[in-house]
C-alpha cells in the first residue's frame, strides 16, 4: 500500500499570500497519477488537480501542481479568503487507492 | 451537470449490514468512460477508498474491507449501491459516493462527490 504524507499538517497564511503543500508517497507513483482535493467544513472533497498538475474544470489558475516520483507540491498562490480549507493528495496508481492525511490551510 | 447523492440509514446496529445507494444523476451509470466508487472519512483515519465499481462488471476493492463489502450498479435506476457487512463501531464514518474517470478500464481520479451521508453503528 502507497502511503502518502503531507505536509505541514497545518499552515497559517494571510489572504494574498502563497501557499507551499507538499505529500510524498512511500513508493513512486508513476505516470504522475495523484489527485489533490479542496475540502471545506460539512462539504465533500473537491477535485482541484489530477495527474498532478492538470487542472480540474473550473479551477482557478492560482492554483497549480507539479512534482513526480515520491514529491508532488500543490502550490496555491494569492490566497483568496475562500482557499482556507484542507487540502488531500490521493494517488491512483495502485490499489488500494490512498489518501493523505490533509493539510489544513487556515488563516493567519 | 453531474450530481451524486447518497441515501440509506443513518444508524446502523453492530453485526447487522449497513446499505447505501447513490443515485447519479446527469450522467449514466452505464458509460464506459466511468467507474462509480465508495470513499469514507473518518476524524481518526482520514479518507478511505472503500470500492470501485464499472457497469461492465471490473470491480475494485480495499483489501482491509473486501471480505465485507459488496457493490453493485443498478442501470434500470442509475444508482450504485454499498453494503457492508458485519458492521462495528469502527465504521461509523461519512461515506461518499463519488464518480471516477477511466483511462483504459483503469479508474482514475474521483469526480464529482456526493455530499455524503453520516452513518453511525450503535446499539
Amino acid at each position: 500500500e502507497i502511503v502518502l504524507t503531507q505536509s505541514p499538517g497545518t499552515l497559517s497564511l494571510s489572504p494574498g499570500g502563497r501557499a507551499t503543500l507538499s505529500c510524498r508517497a512511500s513508493q513512486s507513483v508513476s505516470s504522475n497519477y495523484l489527485a489533490w482535493y479542496q475540502q471545506k467544513p460539512g462539504q465533500a472533497p473537491r477535485l482541484l488537480l489530477y495527474d498532478a498538475s492538470s487542472r480540474a474544470t473550473g479551477i482557478p489558475d492560482r492554483f497549480s501542481g507539479s512534482g513526480s516520483g515520491t514529491d508532488f507540491t500543490l502550490t496555491i498562490s494569492r490566497l483568496e479568503p475562500e482557499d482556507f480549507a484542507v487540502y488531500y493528495c490521493q494517488q491512483y496508481d495502485y490499489s488500494p487507492y490512498t489518501f493523505g492525511q490533509g493539510t489544513k490551510l487556515e488563516i493567519k | 451537470q453531474v450530481q451524486l447523492q447518497e441515501s440509506g440509514p443513518g444508524l446502523v446496529k453492530p453485526s447487522e449490514t449497513l446499505s447505501l445507494t447513490c443515485t447519479v444523476s446527469g450522467d449514466s451509470v452505464s458509460s464506459n468512460s466511468f467507474y462509480w466508487g465508495w470513499i469514507r472519512q473518518t476524524p481518526g483515519k482520514g479518507l478511505e477508498w472503500i470500492a470501485s465499481m464499472h457497469y461492465g462488471g471490473t470491480t475494485y476493492y480495499n483489501p482491509s474491507l473486501k471480505s465485507r463489502v459488496t457493490v453493485s450498479v443498478d442501470t434500470s435506476k442509475n444508482q450504485f449501491s454499498l453494503k457492508l457487512s458485519s458492521v462495528t463501531a469502527a465504521d461509523t464514518a461519512v461515506y461518499y459516493c463519488a464518480r471516477r474517470r477511466s483511462l483504459a478500464g483503469r479508474p482514475l481520479w474521483f469526480d464529482p462527490w456526493g455530499q455524503g451521508t453520516q452513518v453511525t453503528v450503535s446499539s
